[in-house]
């Protein structure tokens, strides 16, 4: 059973310009969650997602940024016209169940940079 | 605001040792507590959940307690091996809600 896949695991981009993070959750999971990671710091949460809908984006900037989980196909992480703040480590988790004692699956992460 | 303290500074011991790591909270009152393992470049691992009415869980070398009135956390490592050396995190959710709120991480150097 393969883990949480996530693509790119490295991804550079320039002020100005998109980033599109994807996120396979493992096989039977339908609660996906994106998380930021600066050096030094905690996870912070960004935005929870179920099949085709948006739970809970209070984590996410209002501008720029933008999740998806569609009914068929990886969930997607767009970050319009970065900026170098934007520079972090991104994962996304998945799980089972969506509240509660719930285990998180995280994936690899996918490191952007923005020059 | 809600916080969690977890030791900025890495603690180092010696192998064989038992590593305690604390994970210390604030305006928070969780119901479940959740202990991660990661490695540079890579995503957390799940290792224990303890909930508020379980005082202490363990699972082969680990050892979690949960103190609601002292609003704190341990996590013991008996028989530490230089191959536990990682960060370890603590993160705390509460019932009916999906979001757990992760700490800064303690990271963990096991000397040989």
């Amino acid at each position: 059973n393969a883990g949480v896949m996530q693509n790119p695991r490295h991804l550079v981009r320039r002020r100005g310009q998109e980033a599109r993070l994807r996120c396979s959750p493992m096989k039977g999971h339908s609660h996906v969650y994106w998380y930021r990671q600066l050096p030094e710091e905690g996870l912070k949460f960004m935005v929870y997602l179920q099949k085709e809908n948006i739970i809970d984006e209070s984590g996410m900037p209002k501008e720029r940024f933008s999740a998806e989980f569609p009914k068929e196909g990886p969930s997607i992480l767009r970050i319009q016209q970065v900026v170098r703040g934007d520079s972090a480590a991104y994962f996304c988790a998945s799980s089972t169940e969506g509240t509660g004692t719930y285990e998180q699956y995280f994936g690899p992460g996918t490191r952007l940079t923005v020059t | 605001s809600q916080k969690i303290e977890q030791n900025s500074e890495a603690l180092n011991i010696q192998e064989g040792k038992t590593a305690t790591l604390t994970c210390n909270y604030t305006n928070y009152s969780p119901a479940y507590l959740q202990w991660y393992r990661q490695d540079p470049g890579r995503g957390p691992v799940f290792l224990l959940l303890i909930r508020e009415n379980e005082k202490e869980k363990r699972k082969e070398r680990l050892k979690v307690t949960f103190d609601t009135t002292l609003k704190q956390s341990l996590f013991h490592i008996t028989a530490s091996q230089p191959a536990d050396s990682a960060t370890y995190l603590c993160a705390l959710g509460s019932p009916g809600t999906y979001k757990y709120i992760f700490g800064t991480g303690t990271r963990l150097k096991v000397l040989a």
